[in-house]
């Protein structure tokens, strides 16, 4: 079946603007990520959604980052005022339950000029 | 300290040759494990859950020490194509998951 999917594959950005990415979780799967990881760094946890309940938040780095899951599906990552060390791969992933294998999407790759 | 530590290597390996490498984890509470690859420039991609009584997949063996709060990848036989970087995910209780760096391996022809 179809994996999770991400939109723009890549999106290059003049500093201040805002950019949305987006993510297609697996039909079905309840959890929901978004991580962000820098060239040659780790991932770094940004929001987890879980079904209905209110998503823990704890990792987004500003308060110019938002995100939101729209239907218990789609989820729109949202960057206001970009700055140039927002720029990173933001990778989305989803699983059937919190704590179950997670399956990874592409990756947008964000370029703040 | 933090909560999952790994060695970023790289381990550079020759082919054929068996390579292990360990994950530590700081919290007593975590609950489940996994390694997973991650290919240059790709997305990270599952490689195995890791169980208590330890597991077994093909070339690859995977370990828990919850006494010492770790867990090992062991992979045999190494091959050119298990060149990637290798992922050490922790979760807890509450479903707060952590990755590691990640340790590169680089399998050497």
């Amino acid at each position: 079946g179809a994996g999770v999917s991400q939109s723009p594959s890549n999106k290059v950005t003049e500093k201040g603007k805002d950019v949305e990415l987006r993510c297609d979780p697996i039909s079905g799967h309840t959890a929901l990520y978004w991580y962000r990881q820098s060239l040659g760094q780790g991932l770094e946890f940004l929001i987890y959604f879980q079904g209905n309940s209110a998503p823990d938040k704890s990792g987004l780095p500003s308060d110019r980052f938002s995100a939101e899951r729209t239907g218990g599906s789609v989820s729109t990552l949202t960057i206001q005022r970009t700055q140039q060390e927002d720029s990173a791969v933001y990778l989305c992933a989803s699983s059937a339950n919190g704590g179950d294998t997670q399956y990874f999407g592409p990756g947008t790759r964000l370029t703040v000029l | 300290r933090k909560e999952v530590e790994q060695d970023p290597g790289p381990f550079n390996v020759p082919e054929g040759a068996t390579v292990a490498f360990n994950c530590t984890y700081s919290n007593s509470a975590s609950q489940s494990f996994f390694w997973y690859r991650q290919d240059c420039r790709k997305e990270p991609k599952l490689l195995m859950s890791v169980y208590s009584s330890g597991n077994e997949d093909g070339r690859f063996t995977a370990q828990l020490n919850r006494a010492s709060q770790y867990i090992s990848l062991l992979i045999r036989d190494s091959k050119l194509s298990d060149s990637a970087t290798y992922l050490c995910v922790v979760i807890r209780i509450n479903d707060k998951i952590i990755f590691g760096k990640g340790t590169r391996l680089h399998i050497l022809p």
